[in-house]
C-alpha cells in the first residue's frame, strides 16, 4: 500500500495567518492527490482534487500544489472555521490512502 | 445537491456481522458515480473500505476483502456494507460517500455512523 505522510501533526497559528501543510507518498502518485477538512465530529469536506483543483464551493483561499510524492496544501489567509484537521488522500494506486491528518488550531 | 444517511446498528459483538446501510436522497444511484464506504476509528486516520458501481460491480480494500460484502439495491436507492467476524479493532465511525465523477476521491458524504464492537 502507498503510505501517505503529513507534516507537522499538529500545527498552531493565528487568524490571517498564511498556513502550509505538506504530504508525502511513499511512491509516486502523479497528481492524483485528493485534500479533505474535517471539524470535530463532522464528515470530510472536500477541497481540493487532483492536486491542486479546487472544490466547487469551497474558498479561493485554499489551494494545493504539488506532484509525484510531495504535495502541500496552503491557507492564504486563516479564517476561524478554518481551524479543522486536515487530511490527504491518494487514488493513484489501489487500496487508496490517507494521511494521519493535521490538526490546525488556534494559537 | 445529493444526501447521503447511514444507518445501522451502533453496537454489535465481537465474532459478529455489522451491517450498515446508506441511503442517497436527490440523486439516482442508476444514474452512475460509484458509491463507497470509509471508515475512521478513534483518534486514527480514515481508512478507505471499498465501492460499488450501480451495476453491482465492487472494489474492496485487500485488508477486508475476507470479510466484507458491500451490495447496492437500486430499488432503493441504497447501498449496504457487511463486515463479518468483527473484533474491537473495526470499531469506527463509518462513512458512506460519492465518489466524484474525476477521479477516485469522495465529493459527497453521510455525517458518519458510529459502531462500536463490544460485548
Amino acid at each position: 500500500d502507498i503510505q501517505m505522510t503529513q507534516s507537522p501533526s499538529t500545527l498552531s497559528a493565528s487568524v490571517g495567518d498564511r498556513v502550509t501543510i505538506t504530504c508525502r507518498a511513499s511512491q509516486g502518485i502523479h497528481r492524483w492527490l485528493a485534500w479533505y477538512q474535517q471539524r470535530p465530529g463532522k464528515a470530510p469536506r472536500l477541497l481540493i482534487y487532483e492536486a491542486s483543483s479546487l472544490q466547487s464551493g469551497v474558498p479561493s483561499r485554499f489551494s494545493g500544489s504539488g506532484s509525484g510524492t510531495e504535495f502541500s496544501l496552503t491557507i492564504s489567509s486563516l479564517q476561524p472555521e478554518d481551524f479543522a484537521t486536515y487530511s490527504c488522500q491518494q487514488y493513484n494506486m489501489y487500496p487508496w490512502t490517507f494521511g494521519q491528518g493535521t490538526k490546525v488550531e488556534i494559537k | 445537491q445529493v444526501q447521503l444517511q447511514e444507518s445501522g446498528p451502533g453496537l454489535v459483538k465481537p465474532s459478529e456481522t455489522l451491517s450498515l446501510t446508506c441511503i442517497v436522497s436527490d440523486y439516482s444511484i442508476s444514474s452512475g458515480y460509484y458509491w463507497g464506504w470509509v471508515r475512521q476509528p478513534p483518534g486514527k486516520r480514515l481508512e478507505w473500505i471499498g465501492r460499488i458501481y450501480h451495476d453491482g460491480n465492487t472494489y474492496y480494500n485487500p485488508s477486508l476483502k475476507s470479510r466484507l460484502t458491500i451490495s447496492v439495491d437500486t430499488s432503493k436507492n441504497q447501498f449496504s456494507l457487511k463486515l463479518t467476524s468483527v473484533t474491537a479493532t473495526d470499531t469506527a465511525v463509518y462513512y458512506c460517500a460519492r465518489l466524484s465523477g474525476y477521479g477516485e476521491f469522495f465529493d459527497f458524504w453521510g455525517q458518519g455512523a458510529l459502531v462500536t464492537v463490544s460485548s
